[in-house]
């Protein structure tokens, strides 16, 4: 498994941009980057994902480095709803999905 | 929107005792996934499977623990014989498995709390 680094936690302001960096350095040539987010008390949630081109879709972008070593996931807004914590995962084929700690979103109202 | 549904979404059990928890995937879905979270912990992997068969498991995943596709659209995981340490949340989770394998995402339940005391 490709390994990742994401800061422990970070805070944002609600209604403006959050940039979550993830570090992966690891990652091989067939790995895509998936993000998921965990609500609290709720199960893992699928945020996005992509393989080399950024991708956006409805709750996020996801801004993949040319070398693919790392990527970020930007949410444009930041509502309440989304303090969670964002979890970066480089996924091969059909393999498990694997947790690591992930990121402490906080937004400040 | 598809769901994957877990129940119980609570339950509590002694020690030693036999405990079964229930998972309904996506009906077009081939894979499927045990995860669990001790509180405060990180999610953990345990089981996935494809073609009625494991095609992983993880070190947590012991002769305790077993799962079963009984019906085409039930998807369940046993533990034989609770352990205090088996207190956690228990995530289902499954994908489509078609496509470009990579890009198929998961999509989890809202778990089972078990409590073993």
């Amino acid at each position: 498994d490709a390994k990742t680094t994401q800061p422990n936690s970070m805070e944002s302001n609600e209604e403006e941009p959050v940039h979550l960096p993830c570090n992966h350095s690891t990652i091989s040539g067939t790995d895509y980057i998936h993000w998921y987010r965990q609500l609290p008390s709720q199960g893992p949630e699928y945020v996005i994902h992509g393989l080399t081109s950024n991708v956006n879709n409805r709750m996020a972008s996801l801004a993949i480095a040319e070398d693919r070593k790392s990527s970020t996931l930007i949410l444009h807004r930041a509502t309440l709803r989304d303090a969670a914590v964002y979890y970066c995962i480089p996924r091969f084929g059909n393999e498990k999905l694997t947790f690591g700690t992930g990121t402490r979103l906080t937004i400040i109202p | 929107e598809p769901e994957v549904t877990q129940t119980p979404s609570h339950q509590v059990t002694q020690m030693g005792q036999e405990v079964i928890l229930r998972c309904v995937p996506i009906s077009n879905h081939l894979y499927f996934y045990w995860y669990r979270q001790i509180l405060g912990q990180k999610v953990e992997f345990l089981v996935s499977f494809y073609n009625n068969e494991i095609s992983e498991k993880s070190e947590i995943f012991d002769d305790q623990f077993s799962v079963e596709r009984p019906d085409g659209s039930n998807f369940t995981l046993k533990i034989r014989s609770t352990k205090l340490e088996d207190s956690a949340m228990y995530f289902c989770a499954s994908s489509t498995g078609t496509g470009a394998s990579g890009a198929n995402v998961l999509t989890f339940g809202a778990g089972s709390r078990l409590t073993v005391l």
